[in-house]
């Protein structure tokens, strides 16, 4: 029942470093994103995975890469932090069709 | 592009008060709708949704109803409860079909239940 699981669920950097965030799937799903959320600005889409093997910007990639390392696992990177990436980072999943995503937990990043 | 729209908070009710937050979505074609909240340090949950005009989506006592006609897809809830409390966010996916599944998300509106 483990569902969408991210780690780590806090981090701390210094401006410069890089860091990659953990995102895992137990429900075989095909599609993953990864979404950060602000205060007053809502959810914002960075990346994408529609299905294993491809990867797409979404509305705000500046900064990150993605990987989709294979069906279960998509990870994203800050290769090197600015502190305009301070934000609460959460990972998805969908299967296709009208099921709706499945959340992490998220992951809380301060960059000093 | 779509876009979502929802009513800006905070919205501050007393226990068991009605509630309406409202939602109006663009987007062409026949976009599903979504309801998801998220409760204090925690990541969101689907609430409720609806994928055709006139259909009803319910759960946990909160309803909304799926407007072509004004495009909007207002949340309900005869008597909140403190537990309650939580921020909202509306959503749609494109009605295109194939594999394009992205949710485009309102801003989220904050509920705060007094008891």
């Amino acid at each position: 029942n483990a569902g969408v699981t991210q780690t780590p669920k806090f981090q701390v950097l210094k401006t410069g470093q890089s860091m990659t965030l953990q995102c895992a799937q137990d429900m075989n799903h095909n599609s993953m994103y990864w979404y950060r959320q602000d205060p007053g600005m809502g959810l914002r889409l960075i990346y994408y995975s529609a299905s294993e093997g491809t990867t797409d910007k979404g509305e705000v990639p500046n900064g990150y890469n993605v990987s989709r390392l294979n069906k279960r696992e998509f990870s994203l990177r800050l290769e090197s932090a600015a502190p305009s990436q301070t934000s609460v980072y959460f990972c998805a999943s969908s299967e296709a069709g009208d099921y709706g995503y499945t959340f992490g937990s998220g992951t809380r990043l301060t960059v000093v | 592009g779509d876009s979502v729209t929802q009513m800006e908070g905070p919205v501050t009710l007393s226990e068991e008060a009605f509630l309406t937050i409202n939602c109006t979505y663009t987007a062409t074609g026949y976009p599903s709708l979504f309801w998801y909240v998220q409760y204090p340090g925690e990541g969101l949950q689907l609430l409720l949704k609806a994928t055709k005009a006139d259909d009803k989506g319910s759960n946990k006592g909160f309803e909304a109803t799926y407007r072509k006609e004004t495009t909007s897809f207002h949340l309900e809830k005869g008597s909140v409860q403190v537990s309650d409390s939580a921020v909202y966010f509306c959503a749609l996916t494109p009605g295109s079909g194939g594999s394009n599944y992205k949710l485009t998300f309102g801003k989220g509106t904050l509920l705060t239940v007094n008891p």
